[in-house]
């Protein structure tokens, strides 16, 4: 069974740092890309980054690029996302999610609130 | 950015009833088309990928479509288990953009 497990999230001031993980299981986590997406508060969703199976290349949107860095530990099956300088409108639920093309598998998500 | 335009925002229909929702792409994006489903306080969930292909445990009732840059999701017989937010997402390039969302109510 496909499992993703998020953690890291939490309550951080405008301008900080913060690091969330996703633990992959039941699945070779090496052969396939691995991307997070987000969703603000009652409201749809947003793509945030993207990496190869490999790590080699990564992917960003403009929202995010030059903050957010998505990063991977093959060994330890599990993806990262770092973030800097953080925002208000960075507040949301981050969705750690499998691609096959489509993201065929989404974990149960982690909450970021960026507030003073 | 390719942009998709999903409508409509919201829908309210009976049970049994034959639902559609629709995206537009602003460009071609071929089949790189795919839809979810997110049920209250859930993740959300593949429904379609490839624009007509069912993913792994989807009921068939639900099926999806493509005319050119237009895609659509139908639900052949709506049940209960249904209702929540659609959203369609083009794979096709980076930034991979979702639609707005569809909210699916009972009526």
């Amino acid at each position: 069974e496909v499992q993703l497990v998020e953690t890291g999230g939490g309550l951080v001031q405008p301008g900080r740092s913060l690091k969330l993980s996703c633990v992959a299981s039941g699945f070779t986590f090496n052969n396939y890309w691995m991307s997070w997406t987000r969703q603000a508060p009652g409201k749809g969703l947003e793509w945030v980054a993207s990496i190869t199976n490999s790590g080699g290349s990564t992917y960003y949107p403009d929202s995010v690029k030059g903050r957010f860095t998505i990063s991977r530990d093959n060994a330890q099956n599990t993806l990262y996302l770092q973030m800097n300088s953080l925002r208000s409108e960075d507040t949301a639920t981050y969705y750690c999610t499998r691609e096959s093309g489509p993201f065929d598998y989404w974990g149960q998500g982690v909450m970021v609130t960026v507030s003073s | 950015d390719i942009q998709m335009t999903q409508s409509p925002a919201s829908l309210s229909a009976s049970l049994e009833e034959i639902v559609t929702i629709t995206c537009q792409a602003s460009q071609d994006i071929g089949n790189w088309l795919a839809w979810y489903q997110q049920k209250p306080g859930k993740s959300p969930q593949l429904l379609i990928y490839g624009a007509t292909s069912l993913a792994d445990g989807v009921p068939s009732r639900f099926s999806g479509s493509r005319s050119g840059t237009q895609y659509s999701l139908k639900i052949s017989r709506l049940q209960v288990e249904d209702i929540g937010i659609y959203y369609c997402q083009q794979a096709s390039s980076a930034p991979y953009t979702f639609g707005a969302g569809t909210k699916l109510e009972l009526k």
